[in-house]
């Protein structure tokens, strides 16, 4: 079965340029999460769907980070502007089922450089 | 608000000695979950164990073991036997009931096995 997966896996922008991030969860998996890794703030949770709607996005840093699950299949963090404090590892990760916290499976993650 | 605390940032032992990893946690919900990721050098995150407030019995899993007591809010993960494979990045997670399925990481504990 395929895992959750995510493009691309490494991006390489200049500071002010949009960046778009790409998650497809497992299939049947109902909620999905987007977190960011960097070596100063470790895992943090961005934002959280439950059946494509946002549940939490209060860990989206700034105005700048939008997300969207137009459907359960797929969903977008976007960075607008860029910023090279932005640089850090974006996780998309998938779980399933609602009401119990159910184990959430990551992607394999996309490494952000904002120059 | 719940928090997760993992002491050691970065733990050395040689091949074949046990090693433990601590995890401790902060929550006020009496329903709650606890996790374990690892994070190998190739940078993706592994679910390894889900476990529920209610259910304090130890698990093993081969090599893996972990004991959960509620007593001292720990969740502990020991290796038994290590091999080379296991050096990683080790990650407590702790949601809570009415979180829905939000995760909140521990800061991560280094290992490093030596052969």
């Amino acid at each position: 079965d395929a895992g959750v997966i995510q493009s691309p896996r490494h991006e390489v922008t200049e500071m002010g340029q949009e960046v778009t991030l790409r998650c497809k969860p497992i299939s049947g998996h109902n909620s999905l999460f987007w977190y960011r890794q960097t070596m100063m703030r470790g895992l943090e949770l961005l934002i959280y769907f439950n059946n494509n709607v946002p549940i939490d996005d209060s860990g989206m840093p700034e105005d700048r980070f939008s997300a969207k699950m137009p459907n359960a299949s797929f969903s977008t963090l976007k960075i607008q502007p860029s910023e090279p404090r932005d640089s850090a590892v974006y996780f998309c990760a998938s779980s399933p089922g609602t009401g119990e916290s159910y184990e959430q499976y990551f992607g394999p993650g996309t490494r952000l450089t904002v120059t | 608000a719940q928090k997760v605390t993992q002491a050691q940032t970065e733990i050395s032992v040689v091949e074949k000695e046990d090693v433990t990893l601590d995890c401790v946690y902060e929550t006020r919900d009496t329903t709650y979950y606890l996790f374990w990721y690892k994070q190998p050098p190739s940078g993706e995150l592994v679910f390894l164990i889900r476990r529920n407030s209610f259910d304090e019995q130890n698990e093993i899993s081969g090599r893996y073991s972990w004991n959960f007591q509620k007593s001292t809010s720990s969740f502990n993960f020991t290796i038994t036997a290590s091999q080379v494979v296991d050096s990683a990045v080790y990650f407590c997670a702790l949601s809570e009931n009415n979180a829905g399925n939000m995760l909140t990481f521990g800061g991560g504990t280094r290992l490093m096995v030596k052969p």
